[in-house]
């Protein structure tokens, strides 16, 4: 069974930019939420969608957005980069909304450098 | 969600178990304990969670307090490629979400 898949790896933008990247979870499992990792402030939560609705989002600007597609896939965009946006992207999916009882399972990351 | 303190860094001899430790005094009674691990710039990984009773898996065991105020995440032979950073993690049974808390987490180093 395939895991969670990011897509792309590693992406480098300059400031001003605006990137999008992309997940698909794992098959049938039909909620995904997304994490931010820096040095300073490590991992850091910014949205869950299921059903193509946000359900849940942590304290980011409105730069940082996000969707989900019907087949489950989604992608987060951020724009306008600033410096400080360079992190490692995490998405993460779930078979349900994510409960007590269940797991998150993560994609190994986008790497985003913003220079 | 209740917060969770564990020490900063452990290093552990390879071959010998692991015993990693996570306080989390101010937990409910319908909040789990969960374990991830992320081997360096990899996404974190599952290990095993649990909400009052030890529950072990191919992985480790996870041993929690009778009064759930501390739960320890044991390693049972710990190898080199178990270096990593161990998250301890406190959520709540209900409120479908999937925000999860993380700290700084214990960086485990296994030594030959």
């Amino acid at each position: 069974k395939a895991g969670v898949t990011q897509t792309p790896r590693y992406l480098i933008k300059t400031r001003g930019q605006q990137v999008t990247l992309s997940c698909s979870p794992i098959s049938g499992h039909r909620s995904v939420s997304w994490y931010q990792q820096t040095p300073g402030q490590g991992l850091q939560f910014l949205f869950e969608y299921f059903s193509e609705t946000q359900r849940n989002k942590g304290n980011f600007p409105g730069r940082f957005s996000g969707r989900q597609f019907s087949n489950s896939r989604s992608e987060m965009n951020v724009s306008t980069l600033e410096l400080g946006d360079s992190a490692l992207y995490l998405c993460a999916s779930s078979l349900e909304l994510f409960s007590g009882a269940n797991v998150l399972t993560f994609g190994a990351g986008s790497r985003l450098t913003v220079l | 969600d209740a917060k969770t303190t564990q020490p900063t860094s452990m290093d552990c001899a390879e071959g010998r178990a692991a015993n990693l430790p996570c306080n989390h005094s101010t937990i409910s009674g319908n909040e789990y304990v969960y374990w991830y691990r992320q081997i360096h710039s990899q996404g974190p990984q599952y290990i095993i969670h649990g909400l009052k009773n030890n529950e072990t898996n191919e992985m480790a065991s996870l041993i929690i307090t009778e009064d759930r105020k501390s739960s320890t995440l044991i390693l049972p032979h710990a190898t080199l490629r178990d270096t990593a950073v161990y998250y301890c993690i406190v959520r709540h049974g209900s409120g479908n979400t999937g925000k999860l808390i993380f700290g700084q987490g214990t960086t485990l180093q296994v030594k030959p």
